[in-house]
């Protein structure tokens, strides 16, 4: 669904330099997720939003932060990375109001490798 | 603390053989839970929902309380069926956030 999007689709840095990663929408949701996915660990909630002012932490939180710059954007940021922090993260919306049961809109992932 | 189990890393099966995949949650309240799938080069995407009581694709999936699971079915696998399945529970509260599983990997063989 190209109305989730995220940027870089793929990064490699090394550890303890900062990294942002992107999501932008056009779905018109309220409600916006990252997760990150392991191989054997499933989706991981890290941080979620339901609107500009409001953020919340998920299970997973300790050395990411976040920010919703506007409704349709919320940026991941890693403020030093680790090596352990290597890691498919994706991108997701929901709108409750119109979906009832928050079903949730993924984006296509990035693949973050840290040295 | 809500938790969702998905036993099965990996599940391989025949063509036209049914396939179950399993789902186990632990929620003391009334859980709201779904199926997403995840096809080869594609997005995550939702498959089912427990309360639309739908089949989608020829999949089902009944939500069993006494025994806590939520098992995938299907009773004629498809080479197309091939797929990460992961089970996911929604937190009824105000957040309404999910909790996935770990997932599993289906192959249909053919």
């Amino acid at each position: 669904d190209a109305d989730v999007t995220q940027t870089p689709r793929n990064r490699i840095t090394k550890t303890g330099k900062r990294i942002m990663l992107e999501c932008s929408q056009t779905k018109g949701h309220d409600r916006m997720y990252w997760y990150r996915q392991d191989p054997g660990l499933g989706l991981r909630l890290i941080y979620y939003s339901f609107d500009v002012k409001d953020i919340n932490k998920g299970e997973i939180s300790d050395g990411y932060s976040v920010s919703r710059q506007a409704q349709a954007k919320f940026s991941l940021s890693l403020e030093s990375a680790i090596p352990n922090q290597t890691a498919l993260y994706f991108c997701a919306t929901s709108d409750l109001q119109t979906s009832g049961s928050n079903e949730q809109f993924f984006g296509p992932g990035t693949r973050l490798t840290v040295l | 603390a809500q938790r969702v189990t998905q036993p099965e890393k990996l599940l391989s099966v025949f063509k036209g053989a049914p396939v179950e995949l399993k789902c186990n949650y632990s929620y003391s309240g009334s859980p709201e839970l779904f199926w997403y799938v995840q096809y080869s080069r594609q997005r995550l995407q939702l498959l089912l929902r427990h309360i639309s009581r739908e089949s989608i694709k020829g999949f089902t999936a009944d939500l069993n309380k006494g025994e806590t699971s939520f098992h995938l079915k299907k009773p004629f696998a498809q080479e197309e069926d091939s797929a990460m399945y992961y089970c996911a529970l929604q937190n009824p509260g105000s957040a309404r956030q999910l909790t996935f599983g770990s997932g599993t990997q289906l192959t249909v063989l053919p």
